[in-house]
């Protein structure tokens, strides 16, 4: 059973370019929600989708976009990049309330941005 | 608005001694609460959640934490630590649709 997975690992790009980062979610969940985790702080909520619509979003602007497709897979885009946004973007997968419902999140690795 | 508070950024313990990390959250609803742990360019990892019922959780790796409605804590505990412990520890609340407030995390050293 394949977990969160994303892609790329890891990537640099200089400052005002646009990144796509990319999530495939565990086996069965329906629901992918999008992190920021700086160095040395906790992950911080961007977005979250299901049913490819942007369900709850976090404290971030607009430069911060997404996308849920029918498998359930999502992308994460970031436009004009700060030196700011270098982070971790970490991807997790749910499923939506209702039967089997825990509330627990799974993580994927992640992606390291690095804004130079 | 949930928050969730981890006292101390940064906790030494010695190998075969006890572990504990502390977390107090706020939350305006009964609250669904989780520790993480994360390893060095890995990912977070669930150790243990509370939802309902029983206030004592157990989890992966000899963790367990205790949820505490009248302190509004959810400790961390660990009774001999192991030097593979060594990693980041976050705590984090949940009020529902599957969203997270983390906490900015608790490192935990381990000496030989």
């Amino acid at each position: 059973d394949a977990g969160v997975t994303q892609s790329p690992t890891h990537l640099i790009k200089t400052r005002g370019q646009q990144v796509t980062l990319r999530c495939s979610p565990k086996s069965g969940h329906d629901t992918v929600s999008w992190y920021q985790q700086a160095l040395g702080q906790g992950p911080q909520f961007i977005f979250q989708y299901y049913e490819e619509e942007e369900r709850q979003r976090g404290n971030f602007p607009d430069r911060f976009s997404g996308h849920q497709f029918p498998n359930y897979s999502s992308e994460l885009n970031v436009n004009a990049l700060l030196l700011g946004d270098s982070a971790l973007y970490l991807c997790a997968s749910s499923l939506a309330r209702g039967a089997g419902y825990t509330g627990e999140l799974f993580f994927g690795e992640g992606s390291r941005l690095t804004v130079l | 608005a949930q928050s969730v508070t981890q006292l101390g950024s940064h906790v030494s313990v010695s190998e075969g001694a006890l572990v504990l990390l502390r977390c107090n959250y706020s939350s305006s609803v009964p609250p669904y609460l989780f520790w993480y742990v994360q390893y060095p360019n890995q990912g977070l990892q669930l150790l243990l959640k509370y939802t309902t019922g029983a206030t004592l959780v157990k989890g992966i790796n000899g963790f367990e934490a205790e949820f505490k409605k009248s302190e509004t804590s959810f400790h961390l505990t660990k009774p001999s630590a192991h030097m593979s412990d060594a990693a980041e520890y976050f705590c984090a609340v949940s009020e529902g649709y599957s969203t997270l407030t983390f906490g900015k995390g608790t490192m935990l050293l381990v000496s030989p």
